[in-house]
Order: structure tokens, then C-alpha cells, then sequence
């Protein structure tokens, strides 16, 4: 079965700092990986999906990485604001069978 | 487009009682999920369905059932509910099986004493 991991479980940072968000998998066999952003009470929000023979992908201050031989996959968050603020979720989908696999999730507290 | 709804936004229950959780998406897709969130245990497939007509079971069935009652619509079921089932339950849709994004309803959070 698919372990997913992300270490912290929670980060704080004050504004306008760049920070790196991680995520492990313990099966490189894998079809695709997103990340999701979930705001407290809320659900959650799709930020990247980066199939397996892509690297990385982008969309404005956000790019995520991904390293399938290692079984890793970063977020990167640049000039981070207080509007960042939110529990960032990877979730992997492997190459066999029909589900996704989440992490528990980085608690990101951005100070103004 | 309302994208992914879900009803009620909360509900308690007794041991035993049984309720049953409504998802509705309006964006055509085909393919539909019920997940859980635990603290600490990250969001858990129960079922999901990859089409109209269809449903699988995904990590943690036991104890509930699904219905896709049309595209649009996929509900969840507790027949009898125990104090274990106390979460918070995610409805999602998805164009096509795990292969495209997914979006996700705001939540059912569901308390059985």
C-alpha cells in the first residue's frame, strides 16, 4: 500500500519569505500527483497536478516538483503572503488500482 | 456553476441511527468519490464510482453503502451508525477516473454519540 508523507506537520513563517513544502511517497510507481490547499472548515482546493513524466509544474507563486526515482515531490511557495495560510495536502494516485492516497498534511501559518 | 454541493453541513446522530449524506456536482463529470478526514489519518477513500451505473469500494467501506443515482448525483449511506463513523466526510468529482483534477465538495462533518 501507498505511505504518503509530509513533514512538518506545521510551519510558520513571516511574510514575503519563500518556503519549500515536502512530500513523500513510499511506491515511485505512480500515475500522477497533486497538491490540494485546504482552508480551516472548508474543502479542498486543487493547486497542481503533475502527471508521472512530468518534472514540475507552475501556476503563478506556486511550483511543484516531482521526483518519482526518490519518491518525492515538492511545493514551492515564493514571496509567501497571510492570504497562504491553509493546510497543504499532496495526494498521489498509483499506477495500479483506482485511488488516490493523501498525506496528513503542512499546516502553513504565514505572519503578516 | 455551483461545482461540488453537499448536504447536510451537519448532522449529529445516536449509535444506530441511520443517515444518509447527498453530493451533487454540475459540472458533467463522470466520476465521483466519498472520502473521510481523521485527524491525523489524512482523507480515506470509502467509494467512488468512475461512471454513471457504476461504484467501487475504495480503502474503508465497511459500513456504509453508495448510491449513483443519476450523473449529477452520488449519496452515502449509514445504515447503522457507531461512534467510529464520527468524521468528516468529502464528496468529489473528477472529468474522468484519477486522471484529472479533482474537486471537492465543503464537507458533511458528522458526529455520532
Amino acid at each position: 500500500k501507498q505511505e504518503v508523507t509530509q513533514i512538518p506537520a506545521a510551519l510558520s513563517v513571516p511574510e514575503g519569505e519563500n518556503l519549500v513544502l515536502n512530500c513523500s511517497f513510499t511506491d515511485s510507481a505512480i500515475y500522477n500527483l497533486q497538491w490540494f490547499r485546504q482552508d480551516p472548515g472548508k474543502g479542498l482546493t486543487s493547486l497542481l497536478l503533475i502527471q508521472s513524466s512530468q518534472r514540475e509544474q507552475t501556476s503563478g507563486r506556486l511550483n511543484a516538483s516531482l521526483d518519482k526515482s526518490s519518491g518525492r515531490s515538492t511545493l514551492y511557495i515564493a514571496a509567501s503572503q497571510p492570504g497562504d495560510s491553509a493546510t497543504y495536502l499532496c495526494a498521489v494516485r498509483p499506477h495500479t488500482g483506482n485511488q488516490f492516497y493523501f498525506g496528513t498534511g503542512t499546516s502553513l501559518t504565514v505572519i503578516p | 456553476n455551483a461545482g461540488v454541493t453537499q448536504t447536510p453541513k451537519f448532522q449529529v446522530l445516536k449509535t444506530g441511527q441511520s443517515m444518509t449524506l447527498q453530493c451533487a456536482q454540475d459540472m458533467n463529470h463522470n466520476s465521483m468519490y466519498w472520502y473521510r478526514q481523521d485527524p491525523g489519518m489524512g482523507l480515506r477513500l470509502i467509494y467512488y464510482s468512475a461512471s454513471e451505473g457504476t461504484t467501487d469500494k475504495g480503502e474503508v467501506p465497511n459500513g456504509y453503502n453508495v448510491s449513483r443515482l443519476n450523473k449529477r448525483e452520488f449519496s452515502l449511506r449509514l445504515e447503522s451508525a457507531a461512534p467510529s463513523q464520527t468524521s468528516v466526510y468529502f464528496c468529489a468529482s473528477s472529468v474522468l477516473q484519477g486522471a484529472e483534477t479533482q474537486y471537492f465538495g465543503p464537507g458533511t462533518r458528522l458526529l455520532v454519540l
